[in-house]
């Protein structure tokens, strides 16, 4: 089973900031997720991520596979108390269609 | 609003006890999962299945089975429970050839389940 490891594990800052989020591993990936998970919830899909090098946006969120297919970041611009939660990658290898998670980051953004 | 529905937000169980955990799905999705959900772990997968009659063990499949008698089923049983299974277990699907590309999987909103 690869690990992904995920940094920071909790992070907590004002809202207006802007953040990262990293998920690496030393395996490659075929394909990179990320997902958010608010308390009580599942977690929900953000982004699929395929190509080594690929960049995708969703509104304030920036997402980025890197070249060697074996790490990803999650930026978010100026973030606000509605982006918190729990933010979780996942990646899948090879033909498996089974997902390998992340241990999380906690992202807390106070008003 | 296509969804996975898991059948209990709470439980309580007492160790011993014979413990089912139900998921639905309505999106005729072939793969179903079950993960459990511990502080600092991360989800860890238990089992899962791509059709119907079909399992195979995850990564933590020790004191759990499973059962998918329909397509849109995927139970969880914890034969007999014990103090730590306490967790909150996540049920998920996925549409076939989600592989490399997929769209990912669609989750429901969990059961915390508590063992005294």
């Amino acid at each position: 089973t690869q690990l992904l490891e995920q940094s920071p594990q909790f992070l907590s800052i004002q809202e207006g900031e802007n953040l990262t989020v990293y998920c690496n591993s030393s395996s490659v990936f075929s394909s990179l997720q990320w997902y958010r998970q608010e308390p009580g919830e599942g977690p929900v899909l953000l982004v699929t991520v395929v190509t080594g090098g690929e960049v995708k946006k969703l509104k304030r969120l920036t997402f980025q596979f890197g070249d060697a297919r074996k790490d990803s970041s999650l930026h978010i611009t100026a973030a606000q108390p509605g982006d918190t939660g729990l933010y979780l990658c996942a990646a899948a290898s090879g033909s498996a269609r089974q997902l390998t998670f992340g241990s999380g980051t906690q992202l807390t953004v106070l008003p | 609003d296509v969804k996975v529905t898991q059948s209990s937000r709470y439980l309580v169980k007492r160790t011993g006890e014979k413990v089912f955990l139900e998921c639905v799905q309505d999106m005729d999705h072939e793969n179903m999962f079950w993960y459990r959900q511990d502080p600092g772990l991360g989800l860890r997968l238990i089992y899962f299945s791509y059709d119907v009659k079909m399992k195979e063990k995850g990564d933590i499949p020790e004191g759990y089975s499973v059962s998918r008698e329909k397509k849109e089923r995927f139970s969880l049983i914890l034969e007999s429970a014990s103090t730590n299974q306490t967790s909150m277990y996540l049920c998920a699907s996925s549409a076939p050839g989600q592989g490399p590309s997929g769209y990912g999987y669609t989750f429901g909103s969990g059961t915390r389940l508590t063992v005294v």
